[in-house]
């Protein structure tokens, strides 16, 4: 069954400090890995999109990687600003043209 | 929300009646989609459409109608709302293929069936 499973669900940091979320997939078979933002009451916003061959992508503070054999793909989010609150969501494509959104994880950044 | 809006933004109605949300981009874009997003599961496809005209089911999509008579439009119908379809439904448009263009997502409707 293609699945795809965010930790933690939620996350509470200070402003100004790093985190990482991450996301486990078992997708077949596997197009591309995609993270969105999604504020409160917003619809998501995409932050990168990776294919098989790539292991790391950037935007901005927000950097994806992949490790398509073990299926595990993480977003570190650098010096945090309260604006990055929101809901970050791992979605798998697979060839079928089948997107797998997984259910998030709600960061909180306090002052 | 790249050229997408959704209307109604929120709505209440009672279990039994009909309720169509609207979807217009000015994008251009080929694909439209419809999702819910519901506490504790992922977006979730109720269906979409690669054309005028042209339609297909997504996972959930029991009780939903959509209809496309033009590019910009798509209109997402509930024959006769239920309590289960209370939910945030989002719009979505891509140039091509889902897996290999980006989507872009609508601001959401809020749909509450009493």
């Amino acid at each position: 069954k293609n699945q795809v499973e965010q930790s933690p669900q939620s996350l509470i940091i200070l402003e100004g400090k790093n985190c990482t979320l991450q996301c486990n997939y078992t997708v077949s078979p596997f197009s591309n890995l995609r993270w969105y933002k999604q504020d409160t009451g917003r619809g998501p916003v995409s932050l990168t999109i990776m294919t098989f061959s790539e292991n790391t992508k950037s935007n901005g503070r927000y950097t994806a990687t992949l490790d398509a054999d073990t299926k595990q793909s993480s977003l570190h989010i650098t010096a945090s600003q309260l604006s990055d609150s929101a809901s970050y969501i791992c979605v798998v494509t697979a060839n079928t043209d089948k997107l797998i959104f997984g259910t998030g994880t709600r960061l909180q950044v306090f002052p | 929300d790249a050229g997408i809006t959704q209307s109604p933004r929120h709505k209440v109605t009672e279990t039994g009646t009909p309720v169509t949300l609207r979807c217009h981009q000015t994008e251009n874009h080929r694909y439209m989609y419809w999702y819910r997003q519901d506490p504790g599961h992922g977006l979730r496809l109720i269906h979409y459409s690669y054309g005028v005209k042209d339609t297909d089911k997504g996972e959930v999509s029991d009780g939903y109608s959509v209809s496309r008579s033009k590019t910009e439009d798509f209109l997402l119908t509930l024959e006769s709302a239920t309590s289960s379809q209370t939910s945030v439904y989002f719009c979505a448009i891509s140039e091509g293929r889902p897996f290999s263009y980006e989507q872009y997502f609508g601001p959401g409707t809020r749909l509450t069936v009493t």
